[in-house]
Order: C-alpha cells, then structure tokens, then sequence
C-alpha cells in the first residue's frame, strides 16, 4: 500500500533558520513521484515541486532545496533562512504512476519574526 | 491559474440533507479529483475521474458519490450529510504529461461545508 508519513506535526523557528521538513513515503512500485505542496493561511494549495523516482539528484529552487533518498524513502524539504511568509502547512504527496495521490498528513511551519 | 472553480465555497447543512459540489475546469484535463481535508489527516482521496462517466473510490468513499457528464464538471454528492462529513473539499485536476498520470495537481480553492 501506498503511504506518506510525515512525522512533524508542527515546527516554530525565528526568522533566518534554516528548517527541515520531513517526508517518508511507502510504495511497492519502481517508478513513481513525489512532490511538495504549501497550503499558507489563506487556504490555497500550492505546487512547490516534483520529482520522479529515478532522479535523485537534489535540487535548490532559491531558499528552498530538496533531498531525495530512495535508500531511505525519504524526500526532505529544507527551508534556508526562513522568512515569516513562509509560514504555512506543507504536503508531502506521491503519486504512483496510476491515477491516485496520496498526501501525508502536513507539517505546520511557524515562522516568527 | 488551471482554471479551477469549485461551487459552492462555503455551504452550512442540516443532517440527512443531501449536498452537491461542483468543480468546474476550464482547460479540458482528463483527471479530476475530490479531495478531503482535516485537521490531522491531511488531504485524503474520496473519489476520481480519469474521464466523462469513468470514476473510482479513493481511500474514504462512504457516504459520498460522483458525477462526471461532461469533461469540464466534476459533481460530489453527499446523499445524507452527516456531521462527520463537515471538512473543507476540495477538487483537483492532473495535468497529464505522457505515459501515466505523473502530473502535478492543481487544486480549486476549496469548499467549506458544514453539517449541523
């Protein structure tokens, strides 16, 4: 069975840290993807990034980067120098290659100034 | 911006009334979804469409059905809504890229309903 487990219920930083999301995912497939998604207090879900299982090369997107580990069916998000607009709910979500997603349960990051 | 809109955004019920959500796209995708979100639980898969009148139950179909007559409109019933069924909704299309589904998903802005 597919499933995403995402352990940090909520997370509280000062402003500059730098912040670690944690996502482990189960799957019996070989080819399969993973993303990111940011839900900030107004509600709406927002797509950060995909990434495929066999490209496990990391990838940095401005203060945000992403660490791939199929040896250990992680896929973390680290956040640099936090700002408080990135205060949000954050999804880790795979996709089996079929037709379903599934989403873990979020991580509430609290970013104050 | 997909061109999601979901009707209606927010909506207060009464037990035992049935309810209807709609989701509507304006691009023509093949895969539409139904999502739940709760507190603790995340976004959890009711139901999906990979195509007019072609849908499957995802991981917490009870209580709930599906409608898709037409590309553009994905329907959500609630024959009886029960307080249990108070959460906030929302659709989501894939936006296909090629072989399989592997497609990000851009979701709608969400419906609140609430089940007195």
């Amino acid at each position: 069975a597919q499933k995403v487990t995402q352990a940090q219920t909520e997370i509280s930083v000062v402003e500059k840290e730098d912040v670690t999301l944690d996502c482990v995912y189960e799957t019996r497939d070989t080819t399969y993807y993973l993303f990111w998604y940011k839900q900030p207090p107004s509600g709406e879900l927002v797509f950060l990034i995909r990434r495929n299982s066999f490209d496990e090369q990391n990838e940095i997107s401005g203060r945000y980067s992403w660490n791939f580990q199929k040896s250990t069916s992680s896929f973390n998000f680290t956040i640099t120098a936090s700002q408080v607009v990135d205060s949000a709910v954050y999804f880790c979500a795979l996709n089996d290659n079929f037709n379903k997603f599934y989403f873990g349960s979020g991580t509430k990051l609290n970013v104050k100034p | 911006d997909a061109g999601i809109t979901q009707s209606p955004r927010h909506k207060v019920t009464e037990t035992g009334t049935p309810v209807t959500l709609r989701c509507h796209q304006t691009e023509n995708h093949r895969y539409m979804y139904w999502y739940r979100q709760d507190p603790g639980h995340g976004l959890r898969l009711i139901h999906y469409s990979y195509g007019v009148k072609d849908t499957d139950k995802g991981e917490v179909s009870d209580g709930y059905s599906v409608s898709r007559s037409k590309t553009e409109d994905f329907l959500l019933t609630l024959e009886s809504a029960t307080s249990s069924q108070t959460s906030v909704y929302f659709c989501a299309i894939s936006v296909h890229k090629g072989q399989g589904n592997t497609g990000e998903l851009f979701f709608g802005e969400g419906s609140r309903l609430t089940v007195l």
